[in-house]
Protein backbone atom coordinates (compact mmCIF):
# COMPACT_ATOMS: atom_id res chain seq x y z
CA UNK A 1 0.00 0.00 0.00
CA UNK A 2 1.09 3.48 -0.66
CA UNK A 3 2.56 5.56 2.63
CA UNK A 4 3.09 9.35 2.36
CA UNK A 5 6.10 11.32 4.13
CA UNK A 6 5.66 14.89 5.49
CA UNK A 7 8.04 17.00 7.20
CA UNK A 8 6.90 17.48 10.97
CA UNK A 9 6.84 21.39 10.97
CA UNK A 10 7.57 24.51 9.17
CA UNK A 11 7.19 28.20 10.00
CA UNK A 12 7.02 30.97 7.87
CA UNK A 13 5.83 35.03 8.75
CA UNK A 14 2.71 37.13 9.10
CA UNK A 15 1.43 37.58 4.98
CA UNK A 16 4.61 35.38 3.72
CA UNK A 17 4.57 32.25 2.30
CA UNK A 18 5.41 28.63 2.89
CA UNK A 19 5.31 25.35 0.93
CA UNK A 20 4.57 22.07 2.28
CA UNK A 21 5.56 18.71 0.94
CA UNK A 22 3.86 15.56 0.98
CA UNK A 23 6.47 12.45 -0.69
CA UNK A 24 4.69 9.06 -1.57
CA UNK A 25 6.38 5.53 -1.32
CA UNK A 26 8.30 3.86 -3.92
CA UNK A 27 5.44 2.56 -6.84
CA UNK A 28 3.52 5.05 -5.91
CA UNK A 29 4.64 8.69 -7.86
CA UNK A 30 1.64 8.32 -9.95
CA UNK A 31 -1.19 8.62 -6.95
CA UNK A 32 -3.67 11.41 -6.19
CA UNK A 33 -3.67 12.69 -3.04
CA UNK A 34 -5.88 15.01 -0.88
CA UNK A 35 -4.94 17.56 1.62
CA UNK A 36 -7.12 18.78 4.79
CA UNK A 37 -6.37 21.43 7.17
CA UNK A 38 -6.57 20.98 11.01
CA UNK A 39 -6.61 23.91 12.88
CA UNK A 40 -6.28 23.42 16.81
CA UNK A 41 -9.32 22.20 18.57
CA UNK A 42 -11.14 21.60 15.09
CA UNK A 43 -12.28 18.94 13.04
CA UNK A 44 -10.29 18.48 10.00
CA UNK A 45 -10.91 20.60 7.06
CA UNK A 46 -10.63 19.16 3.32
CA UNK A 47 -8.37 21.27 1.22
CA UNK A 48 -7.89 19.93 -2.28
CA UNK A 49 -7.36 17.07 -4.31
CA UNK A 50 -4.09 16.51 -6.21
CA UNK A 51 -2.96 14.76 -9.01
CA UNK A 52 0.53 14.10 -10.36
CA UNK A 53 0.19 16.36 -13.04
CA UNK A 54 -0.35 19.39 -10.65
CA UNK A 55 -3.97 19.52 -11.12
CA UNK A 56 -6.40 20.44 -8.17
CA UNK A 57 -9.58 21.47 -7.29
CA UNK A 58 -10.30 22.97 -4.01
CA UNK A 59 -12.83 22.71 -1.63
CA UNK A 60 -16.04 24.55 -1.00
CA UNK A 61 -14.70 27.99 0.70
CA UNK A 62 -11.09 27.53 0.31
CA UNK A 63 -8.99 30.47 -0.20
CA UNK A 64 -7.20 31.05 -3.42
CA UNK A 65 -4.27 31.75 -0.85
CA UNK A 66 -3.91 27.70 -0.95
CA UNK A 67 -2.61 26.10 -4.03
CA UNK A 68 -1.18 22.93 -5.13
CA UNK A 69 1.49 21.83 -7.86
CA UNK A 70 3.93 18.62 -7.94
CA UNK A 71 7.12 17.45 -9.19
CA UNK A 72 7.62 13.33 -9.35
CA UNK A 73 6.47 11.42 -6.58
CA UNK A 74 6.16 14.89 -4.08
CA UNK A 75 2.95 16.51 -4.08
CA UNK A 76 2.87 20.44 -2.47
CA UNK A 77 0.77 22.66 -0.56
CA UNK A 78 1.59 26.57 -0.66
CA UNK A 79 0.28 28.80 1.42
CA UNK A 80 0.32 32.73 0.13
CA UNK A 81 0.19 35.80 2.35
CA UNK A 82 -0.18 33.87 5.48
CA UNK A 83 -2.81 34.69 7.74
CA UNK A 84 -2.90 33.87 11.72
CA UNK A 85 -5.31 31.55 10.97
CA UNK A 86 -3.27 29.71 9.10
CA UNK A 87 -1.46 28.53 11.81
CA UNK A 88 -2.66 24.39 12.18
CA UNK A 89 -1.61 20.71 10.87
CA UNK A 90 -1.67 19.99 7.52
CA UNK A 91 -2.35 16.47 6.80
CA UNK A 92 -1.78 14.66 3.49
CA UNK A 93 -4.04 11.56 2.32
CA UNK A 94 -4.32 8.93 -0.67
CA UNK A 95 -6.60 6.03 -1.41
CA UNK A 96 -5.58 2.58 -3.05
CA UNK A 97 -8.19 0.11 -3.66
CA UNK A 98 -8.48 -0.82 -0.22
CA UNK A 99 -7.20 1.60 2.30
CA UNK A 100 -6.67 5.35 2.50
CA UNK A 101 -3.62 6.44 4.15
CA UNK A 102 -2.64 9.96 6.08
CA UNK A 103 0.90 10.99 6.06
CA UNK A 104 1.86 12.33 9.79
CA UNK A 105 0.81 16.05 9.15
CA UNK A 106 2.67 19.22 9.36
CA UNK A 107 2.43 21.79 11.76
CA UNK A 108 2.31 25.14 10.53
CA UNK A 109 3.35 28.12 12.70
CA UNK A 110 2.86 31.50 11.84
CA UNK A 111 5.52 33.72 13.37
CA UNK B 1 -25.62 21.80 3.00
CA UNK B 2 -23.70 18.82 3.61
CA UNK B 3 -23.52 17.87 7.15
CA UNK B 4 -22.05 14.93 9.48
CA UNK B 5 -23.21 14.85 12.68
CA UNK B 6 -21.09 11.75 14.88
CA UNK B 7 -22.50 10.60 17.96
CA UNK B 8 -22.23 7.56 20.76
CA UNK B 9 -19.06 8.62 22.26
CA UNK B 10 -18.33 8.72 26.06
CA UNK B 11 -16.25 6.57 28.70
CA UNK B 12 -15.76 2.84 28.27
CA UNK B 13 -13.60 0.22 30.33
CA UNK B 14 -10.73 -2.23 28.82
CA UNK B 15 -12.95 -4.92 27.16
CA UNK B 16 -16.18 -3.12 26.74
CA UNK B 17 -18.23 -2.36 23.65
CA UNK B 18 -19.65 1.00 21.99
CA UNK B 19 -21.16 1.91 18.93
CA UNK B 20 -20.84 5.43 17.27
CA UNK B 21 -23.24 6.72 14.76
CA UNK B 22 -23.18 9.32 11.77
CA UNK B 23 -26.37 10.94 10.67
CA UNK B 24 -25.11 12.18 7.06
CA UNK B 25 -27.79 15.20 5.19
CA UNK B 26 -27.45 17.33 2.45
CA UNK B 27 -26.53 14.84 -0.36
CA UNK B 28 -27.29 11.63 -2.16
CA UNK B 29 -26.10 9.08 1.06
CA UNK B 30 -27.26 6.43 -0.53
CA UNK B 31 -24.53 6.71 -3.43
CA UNK B 32 -21.67 7.63 -1.30
CA UNK B 33 -19.25 5.61 0.37
CA UNK B 34 -18.77 6.79 4.30
CA UNK B 35 -15.47 6.37 6.19
CA UNK B 36 -14.16 6.58 9.70
CA UNK B 37 -10.98 8.68 10.66
CA UNK B 38 -9.61 8.52 14.29
CA UNK B 39 -7.37 10.67 16.08
CA UNK B 40 -5.54 9.70 19.48
CA UNK B 41 -4.76 12.77 21.61
CA UNK B 42 -1.74 14.62 19.97
CA UNK B 43 -1.24 12.22 17.50
CA UNK B 44 -2.35 12.67 13.51
CA UNK B 45 -5.34 10.58 11.70
CA UNK B 46 -5.39 7.50 11.19
CA UNK B 47 -8.46 5.92 8.83
CA UNK B 48 -9.94 2.69 10.75
CA UNK B 49 -12.23 1.90 7.68
CA UNK B 50 -15.55 2.15 5.44
CA UNK B 51 -18.36 1.06 3.66
CA UNK B 52 -19.11 1.27 0.25
CA UNK B 53 -22.68 2.48 -1.24
CA UNK B 54 -24.84 -0.48 -2.18
CA UNK B 55 -24.90 -0.06 -5.42
CA UNK B 56 -21.32 -0.85 -5.14
CA UNK B 57 -21.86 -3.66 -3.16
CA UNK B 58 -22.10 -2.11 0.14
CA UNK B 59 -18.84 -4.05 1.60
CA UNK B 60 -16.48 -2.97 4.39
CA UNK B 61 -12.59 -2.51 4.33
CA UNK B 62 -10.64 -2.08 7.15
CA UNK B 63 -6.90 -1.50 8.07
CA UNK B 64 -5.10 -3.17 10.20
CA UNK B 65 -6.04 -1.46 13.75
CA UNK B 66 -9.89 -2.21 13.19
CA UNK B 67 -9.78 -6.02 11.43
CA UNK B 68 -11.77 -8.08 13.54
CA UNK B 69 -13.26 -5.66 16.06
CA UNK B 70 -14.40 -3.33 14.61
CA UNK B 71 -17.20 -3.41 12.38
CA UNK B 72 -18.77 -0.56 10.11
CA UNK B 73 -22.57 -0.45 8.50
CA UNK B 74 -24.81 1.61 6.83
CA UNK B 75 -28.94 2.53 6.58
CA UNK B 76 -29.68 4.12 4.14
CA UNK B 77 -32.93 4.75 5.23
CA UNK B 78 -31.87 6.83 8.07
CA UNK B 79 -28.47 8.17 5.92
CA UNK B 80 -26.77 6.67 8.90
CA UNK B 81 -24.04 5.37 9.19
CA UNK B 82 -22.50 3.09 12.41
CA UNK B 83 -19.05 2.16 13.75
CA UNK B 84 -19.57 -0.58 16.07
CA UNK B 85 -16.43 -1.57 18.35
CA UNK B 86 -15.41 -4.29 20.52
CA UNK B 87 -12.81 -5.48 22.72
CA UNK B 88 -11.72 -2.22 23.37
CA UNK B 89 -8.26 -1.27 24.25
CA UNK B 90 -6.92 1.80 26.16
CA UNK B 91 -5.14 2.54 23.02
CA UNK B 92 -8.73 3.23 21.02
CA UNK B 93 -9.20 6.21 23.09
CA UNK B 94 -9.34 8.55 20.53
CA UNK B 95 -11.73 11.26 18.64
CA UNK B 96 -13.48 9.53 16.36
CA UNK B 97 -14.84 11.23 13.02
CA UNK B 98 -16.93 10.39 10.08
CA UNK B 99 -16.27 11.88 6.57
CA UNK B 100 -17.16 11.17 3.00
CA UNK B 101 -15.72 12.02 -0.82
CA UNK B 102 -18.51 13.25 -3.00
CA UNK B 103 -17.03 12.80 -6.60
CA UNK B 104 -18.37 14.86 -9.26
CA UNK B 105 -16.91 13.68 -12.46
CA UNK B 106 -12.88 13.68 -11.69
CA UNK B 107 -13.72 16.74 -9.18
CA UNK B 108 -13.89 15.37 -5.30
CA UNK B 109 -15.27 17.20 -2.28
CA UNK B 110 -14.58 15.78 1.49
CA UNK B 111 -16.96 16.85 3.98
CA UNK B 112 -16.12 15.82 8.06
CA UNK B 113 -17.89 15.47 11.05
CA UNK B 114 -17.56 17.24 14.39
CA UNK B 115 -16.10 14.28 15.71
CA UNK B 116 -17.00 12.14 18.63
CA UNK B 117 -14.54 11.12 21.77
CA UNK B 118 -14.13 7.91 23.13
CA UNK B 119 -12.06 7.36 26.02
CA UNK B 120 -11.14 3.59 27.12
CA UNK B 121 -9.93 3.46 30.94
CA UNK B 122 -10.61 1.53 33.86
Amino acid sequence: QPMLTQSSSASASLGSSVKLTCTLSSGHSNYIIAWHQQQPGKAPRYLMKLEGSGTYNKGSGVPDRFSGSSSGADRFLTISNLHLEDEADYYCETWDTYTRVFGTGTKVTVL
Amino acid sequence: EVQLVDSGGGFVKPGGSLRLSCAASGFSFSHAWMNWVRQAPGKGLDWVGRVKSNTDGGTSDYSALALGRFTISRDDSKATVYLEMNSLRTEDTAVYYCTTSLWFGDLRYDYWGQGTLVTVSS
